[in-house]
C-alpha cells in the first residue's frame, strides 16, 4: 500500500524568497516519487522524480527535491520564488518492482508568488 | 504538437446525457489513464489499460465507462450524466520501465459541468 500526505493545502511566499513545499509519503516497499506541476488551466506536467539513483533530485524551472528515507519525506524547494512559479503542486508515490500501475496523489499545494 | 491530446477541452452538458471524452496520444506509450480531479481532492484513477485488451478499473469507477479503440486513443464514457460529476477529468499515458517505474504523462484536461 502506498499513500502521499502534503503539508499545507496552501503556501504563500514572497517573490524572491525560499519555496518549501512538504510531503511526506507511506510505502510498504522502496517507492518511486515524484512532483508534478499544474499552472492554470493546465494539465499536470513532470517537475522532477526520485528513483533511487540519487537522494537530491534536480528537476525543470530550478527545483529540486531531496528524499530522506528516516522521515519518509520527498519535500520540494526553489531557493528564490518567481512570479511564474505561482500553480499547484502535486507530489505523487508509486511503488517500485513488480508489474507497477498505480500512481497515487498528494492533495495538492497550492503556491501562492507576491511581489 | 502535443504527445497527449483530449477532447472536448470543454462541456457543458445536462443530467442524464449520454457523455464521450477522449484522448489521443503520440508517445508510443501502451498504458493509459483516466483521472478526475475535485478541489481538494488531488487525482483519483478511474480507468487504466496496459494494452488494447487489458482494461481494468480503478477507485471510483462506478457511473464510468471506457474504450480502447486502438495504442493510441482511449475514450471515457459517461453513460448518464449525474451533477456530482462535474469535475476536471485528465488523461495519462506511461510506458513500462526498468524495476516498475511508471512515469506518466498527463494531458491538458477536460472540464466537464452538468447540470
Amino acid at each position: 500500500a502506498q499513500s502521499v500526505t502534503q503539508l499545507g493545502s496552501h503556501v504563500s511566499v514572497s517573490e524572491g524568497a525560499l519555496v518549501l513545499l512538504r510531503c511526506n509519503y507511506s510505502s510498504s516497499v522502496p517507492p518511486y516519487l515524484f512532483w508534478y506541476v499544474q499552472y492554470p488551466n493546465q494539465g499536470l506536467q513532470l517537475l522532477l522524480k526520485y528513483t533511487s539513483a540519487a537522494t537530491l533530485v534536480k528537476g525543470i524551472n530550478g527545483f529540486e527535491a531531496e528524499f530522506k528515507k528516516s522521515e519518509t519525506s520527498f519535500h520540494l524547494t526553489k531557493p528564490s520564488a518567481h512570479m511564474s512559479d505561482a500553480a499547484e503542486y502535486f507530489c505523487a508515490v508509486s511503488l517500485s518492482g513488480g508489474s507497477n500501475y498505480k500512481l497515487t496523489f498528494g492533495k495538492g499545494t497550492l503556491l501562492t508568488v507576491n511581489p | 504538437d502535443a504527445d497527449v491530446t483530449q477532447t472536448p477541452r470543454n462541456r457543458i452538458t445536462k443530467t442524464g446525457k449520454r457523455i464521450m471524452l477522449e484522448c489521443s496520444q503520440t508517445k508510443g506509450h501502451d498504458r493509459m489513464y483516466w483521472y478526475r480531479q475535485d478541489p481538494g481532492l488531488g487525482l483519483r484513477l478511474i480507468y487504466y489499460s496496459f494494452d488494447v485488451k487489458d482494461i481494468n478499473k480503478g477507485e471510483i469507477s462506478d457511473g464510468y465507462s471506457v474504450s480502447r479503440q486502438a495504442q493510441a486513443k482511449f475514450s471515457l464514457s459517461l453513460e448518464s450524466a449525474i451533477p456530482n460529476q462535474t469535475a476536471l477529468y485528465f488523461c495519462a499515458t506511461s510506458d513500462f520501465g526498468a524495476g516498475g517505474l511508471n512515469t506518466q504523462y498527463f494531458g491538458p484536461g477536460t472540464r466537464l459541468t452538468v447540470l
